[in-house]
């Protein structure tokens, strides 16, 4: 079956950094990506998507490339602010027919002053 | 405002006890599917519909039901309640883009305690 695998957290930056989350997966078909992000406290938000190879989502600073060839969609932002600490999920649909998400299971990151 | 409503968003049960948890779109979605959150697993999918009258099972459905009368509302019943099920339950609904691929509309979840 589908599955995602991110990197473990938690994830600890100074301000500024430059901020990279490993994601790779497995899955039949021709998957569409998704990064999504919670705030503490919050619920699910969308931050960015990619639904075929080569394409590159990108929202709010952050960046990730749908790479096929690796199965790899790997999350980054060149530098960080404190009002970027969250938990980041990555997560698939396996395209035609799916209308559900795998998830991994979260990255948490903590941006320091 | 558009989007996907859950109600209640705190609770706490008693092991052995029974509720509904709810779940409502007003977008016209056809599909809807119920997600749980525990620390360290990220989002399993415990139910879904792809219409109304039609539900089928995710990856962790035991101890839940679902029904699907409407196109709107998409509740998920909890039997007898378990401290197993403590955990952030979030609704999804879902539809197919013009452009290809699908997009997701989650609601603000609910956090549930079993004691």
């Amino acid at each position: 079956g589908d599955s995602v695998t991110q990197m473990e957290g938690p994830v600890t930056l100074s301000e500024e950094a430059f901020l990279t989350i490993n994601c790779t997966y497995t899955a039949t078909g021709y998957p569409s990506l998704f990064w999504y992000v919670q705030y503490p406290g919050e619920g699910l938000q969308l931050l960015l998507k990619a639904t075929k190879a080569d394409d590159k989502g990108s929202n709010k600073g952050f960046e990730a490339t749908y790479r096929k060839e690796t199965t790899s969609f790997h999350l980054e932002k060149g530098s960080v602010q404190v009002s970027d600490s969250a938990v980041y999920f990555c997560a698939l649909d396996s395209g035609a027919g799916s209308y559900q998400l795998t998830f991994g299971k979260g990255t948490k990151l903590s941006v320091i002053p | 405002n558009a989007g996907v409503t859950q109600t209640p968003k705190f609770q706490v049960l008693k092991t052995g006890q029974s509720m509904t948890l709810q779940c409502a779109q007003d977008m016209n979605h056809e599909y809807m599917s119920w997600y749980r959150q525990d620390p360290g697993m990220g989002l399993r999918l415990i139910h879904y519909s792809v219409g109304a009258g039609i539900t089928d099972q995710g990856e962790v459905p035991n101890g839940y039901n679902v029904s699907r009368s409407t196109t709107e509302d998409f509740p998920l019943r909890l039997l007898s309640a378990a401290p197993s099920q403590t955990s952030v339950y979030f609704c999804a609904s879902s539809f197919l883009r013009t452009g290809g691929g699908y997009g997701y509309t989650f609601g603000s979840g609910t956090r549930l305690t079993v004691v």
